[in-house]
């Protein structure tokens, strides 16, 4: 089917370990973004792609990086995982035009 | 103050009831997202409008530019329209989330 596949669906980090959340999508959509969602609050941005080769940062851009891999795939990556960096990670595509967001189903990342 | 603010928070509903939720936003913007959470953490995209009315099946939209405020209505509600639903003013490519509104429709 259709749509944006994240990777891993839950993952435990231990403080200070890295890893990378992996986004594909295969709608050929030019945008795509990674955002965060905490207990009581609104999904905030992290990074968006406007299209292959960009990124630019959100509204909680510190301590992730991201890569824009190719038109299908973005990822992020956490260097150096924090407590505060606990919560569901949800990638997301569009298509340009007011035409709604395709989400992924989620990364529960809990850090300890 | 919150850019977004949605009420009610919480909404409890018998079948068969009109829903309405609302929205209302201080940034300027171009268009408005609604967005449905399952209970199972889901994301599904509702409508996005920049203005007027959309109607989807059961669910209408409509939002006024001017007085910053967006409506979603749920007609003849039912259990499987339990969920989180969230509105999203958009510009530019930054989309600022409300904290949701918990819908629960009892049989």
């Amino acid at each position: 089917n259709a749509g944006v596949t994240q990777t891993p669906k839950f993952q435990v980090l231990k403080t200070g370990q890295s890893m990378t959340l992996q986004c594909a999508q295969d709608m050929n959509h030019n945008s795509m973004y990674w955002y965060r969602q905490d207990p009581g609050m609104g999904l905030r941005l992290i990074y968006y792609s406007a299209s292959e080769g960009t990124t630019d940062k959100g509204e909680v851009p510190n301590g992730y990086n991201v890569s824009r891999l190719n038109k299908r795939e973005f990822s992020l990556r956490l260097e150096s995982a924090a407590p505060s960096q606990t919560s569901v990670y949800f990638c997301a595509s569009r298509d340009s035009g007011l035409y709604g967001y395709t989400f992924g189903s989620g990364t529960r990342l809990t850090v300890v | 103050k919150n850019e977004v603010e949605q009420s009610p928070q919480n909404l409890t509903a018998q079948e068969g009831e009109f829903i309405t939720i609302n929205c209302s936003y201080s940034v300027g913007i171009s268009a408005l997202h609604w967005l449905q959470q399952h209970p199972g953490g889901g994301i599904v995209s509702l409508f996005m409008l920049s203005s007027g009315k959309k109607k989807h099946g059961r669910l209408i939209a409509t939002i006024n530019i001017q007085e910053k405020h967006s409506s979603l209505h749920i007609t003849a509600s039912h259990p499987r329209d339990s969920a989180v639903y969230i509105c999203a003013p958009y510009k530019n490519n930054d989309m600022r989330f409300g904290a949701g509104t918990r819908l629960t429709v009892k049989p």
